[in-house]
């Protein structure tokens, strides 16, 4: 069964501080999705990573893939408030038929 | 935004009554999946659909049903719901191509049984 696990569940932290939140597996994986979710909205898709080692940057946020494709980062630069949200990894299956897995999210509050 | 609606957005039933929610599309994406959102579980994928009268089962599809006539319409049935589908349920659509697999969701429909 292929599981994604993320970390930090909770995250807490000043504006202007760097964080970085990981997503991890011990299955390889073709791609995997970063959404954010807004409190009573649906997720919102920020970034696809597709090759090994591939980085993507979106203003202030930086987006990896690692080498093996087993695992993912979000790192954010000089947080904002409007940062502040819960972050959820996401892996299509093996099966081929377009279904997704989740991780189970970090929330992220960003404090002014 | 894509043109995802969800009816109702808040329900409260009682324990061993039906259910049915719905999703609306205007996108003719031909993917439509149900998930639910549980505290410490993320989204958990419980059915999904990939053309008219075309569906599957997810990982948490037990106690839930599906019926897709339409293709902008994807209802969700709990055929006599139990307390521990107090839940916040999202469907989301999509339209897989060699460079897009983007899932637009829709607002969620906030759900309690009693």
């Amino acid at each position: 069964t292929q599981l994604l696990e993320q970390s930090p569940q909770f995250l807490s932290i000043q504006e202007g501080e760097n964080l970085t939140v990981y997503c991890n597996s011990s299955s390889v994986f073709s791609s995997l999705q970063w959404y954010r979710q807004e409190p009573g909205e649906g997720p919102v898709l920020l970034v696809t990573v597709v090759t090994g080692g591939e980085v993507k940057k979106l203003k202030r946020l930086t987006f990896q893939f690692g080498d093996a494709r087993k695992d993912s980062s979000l790192h954010i630069t000089a947080a904002q408030p409007g940062d502040t949200g819960l972050y959820l990894c996401a892996g299509p299956t093996s099966s081929g038929t377009y279904k997704y897995i989740f991780g189970t999210g970090t929330r992220l509050k960003v404090l002014a | 935004d894509a043109g995802i609606t969800q009816s109702p957005r808040h329900k409260v039933t009682e324990t061993g009554t039906p259910v049915t929610l719905r999703c609306h599309q205007t996108e003719n994406h031909r993917y439509m999946y149900w998930y639910r959102q549980d505290p410490g579980h993320g989204l958990r994928l419980i059915h999904y659909s990939y053309g008219v009268k075309d569906t599957d089962k997810g990982e948490v599809s037990d106690g839930y049903s599906v019926s897709r006539s339409k293709t902008e319409d994807f209802l969700l049935t709990l055929e006599s719901a139990t307390s521990s589908q107090t839940s916040v349920y999202f469907c989301a659509i999509s339209e897989p191509g060699p460079s897009t697999d983007t899932q637009y969701f829709g607002p969620g429909t906030r759900l309690t049984v009693l």
